[in-house]
């Protein structure tokens, strides 16, 4: 039972336009949101997160939106540089079971 | 100055073996885990160690056994190889919500 889940596997933007990355959830016990990002051969780096008691983050380039009622976060990135190429992990937070679950991942790519 | 560190990067071992995976944080830390990436990419929790006690198994069959000498380190041990063991392990450790996660050992089994 898949608790995360990003349905977009690969995604392709133009260099300066702007990224959105989705994710959908369906645990309501999620308290916290987080974005990781990841290069080959590398283990996933942190990224944003989001409390859900909040609907948006912000910093620099990136921005995590959370809308609760529909279960959905998206990660936007403005403006796209060729270095975000790499994919994106969305996980959600357990409350209390201080563990992470995390969606299969989008794969970014930023043409130039 | 690596945060969370993992040795060997690539293994590669023919089933039946018994191999292990060690991981280091020095970022202080009391809780650190194991994750499984497999071949269709999903990061899934293995372990979870906080101050050298276990605090989760996601229900791995028991040929992998991790120890925790110290709240620093958390190593993993695998025996009797099984082709579907090939992935890529990632050790990570806790601060608050947020994961911080090592480089991964690419496990393959022939």
């Amino acid at each position: 039972d898949q608790q995360v889940k990003q349905n977009s596997p690969s995604l392709s933007v133009q260099e300066g336009r702007i990224s959105i990355l989705n994710c959908d959830y369906t645990n309501s016990m999620f308290d916290y949101f987080l974005w990781y990002k990841k290069y080959p051969a590398e283990g996933p780096t942190f990224l944003i997160s989001i409390s859900s008691i909040k609907d948006k983050n912000e910093d620099g380039r990136f921005t995590v939106f959370l809308n609760k009622s529909a279960k959905h976060l998206s990660l936007h990135i403005v403006p796209s540089q060729p270095g975000d190429s790499a994919v994106y992990f969305c996980a959600a937070h357990f409350q209390g079971a201080q563990k992470l679950v995390f969606g299969q991942g989008t794969r970014l790519t930023i043409n130039p | 100055d690596t945060a969370v560190s993992q040795t060997p990067k690539y293994l590669v071992t023919q089933m039946g073996n018994d191999k292990s995976i060690k991981c280091e944080q020095n970022l202080g830390h009391d809780t650190m885990y194991w994750y499984k990436q497999d071949s269709k990419k999903f990061l899934k929790i293995m372990f979870s160690y906080n101050n050298k006690e276990l605090i989760i198994n996601e229900t791995v069959p028991n040929r992998f056994s991790p120890k925790s000498p110290d709240k620093a380190h958390l190593n993993l041990h695998i025996n009797s190889l099984e082709l579907g063991d090939s992935a890529v392990y990632f050790c990570a450790s806790r601060a608050g919500p947020q994961q911080y996660f090592g480089p991964g050992t690419r496990l393959t089994v022939t």
